[in-house]
């Protein structure tokens, strides 16, 4: 059961860098998330997918960008990181019907911005 | 003023003890309510999930919203030491494109002393 995966589980950054997140969901959920989880913040949405081929901007998207070109996989892009995007990140998804407000997290993924 | 607010503790409580958590929303439009649970360095997972006024018990969980407050509580009854971790309330917005997404309270950090 894997559920929803997220690749890599940890990585430091330098600032200017950039690199791409994972998200990969094995259950066929047609909507997928991407959140930060900062102290004292909570969970913010940063972009989420109603479908294949198709994005849409959460709360904080700046700095972002993502892709669903696959059902099962949507990826989070950093194109220049800066330092304010040092967070946790978490993937979930939920299917687009059976209970508004299901998702199933991964695990996370741990960013520094030095 | 965020949607849904959450005093984010720390609480500690000694084993065996009643815990109350406690949210408010702003938005009565509202209809669903959950409560995740996150351990640490761990995914939120969805807890309890209950719709309009009431009460949901399930096990040593009482789910509880009072729609005429716009107040929700999380009762864990005969708390144990596995019970420690952040409990997040949220509810999923119910209009236009963003139907489904959720809005999170900042989570309340629980810790159960044996």
């Amino acid at each position: 059961n894997a559920g929803v995966t997220q690749t890599p589980k940890f990585r430091v950054l330098k600032t200017g860098q950039s690199m791409t997140l994972l998200c990969a969901q094995d259950m066929n959920h047609e909507y997928m998330y991407w959140y930060r989880q900062d102290p004292g913040m909570g969970l913010r949405l940063i972009h989420y997918s109603v479908g294949e081929g198709t994005t849409a901007k959460g709360e904080v998207p700046d700095g972002y960008n993502v892709s669903r070109l696959k059902k099962q996989n949507f990826l989070l892009g950093l194109e220049s990181a800066a330092p304010s995007q040092t967070s946790v990140y978490f993937c979930a998804s939920r299917p687009r019907t059976g209970g508004i407000g299901i998702q199933y997290f991964g695990a996370g993924t741990r960013l520094s911005v030095l | 003023q965020k949607e849904v607010e959450q005093d984010p503790g720390p609480l500690s409580v000694p084993e065996g003890a009643i815990v109350s958590l406690n949210c408010t929303y702003s938005n009565s439009a509202f209809q669903y309510f959950m409560w995740y649970r996150q351990y640490s360095r761990k995914g939120p997972e969805l807890l309890m999930y209950t719709y309009s006024s009431g009460n949901k018990e399930d096990g040593r969980f009482t789910a509880q919203v009072d729609k005429s407050s716009k107040y929700i509580s999380l009762f864990i009854r005969d708390s144990q030491p596995s019970d420690s971790a952040t409990y997040l309330c949220a509810a999923p917005m119910n209009y236009g494109g963003s139907q489904g997404n959720l809005i999170f309270g900042k989570g309340t950090k629980l810790s159960v002393k044996p």
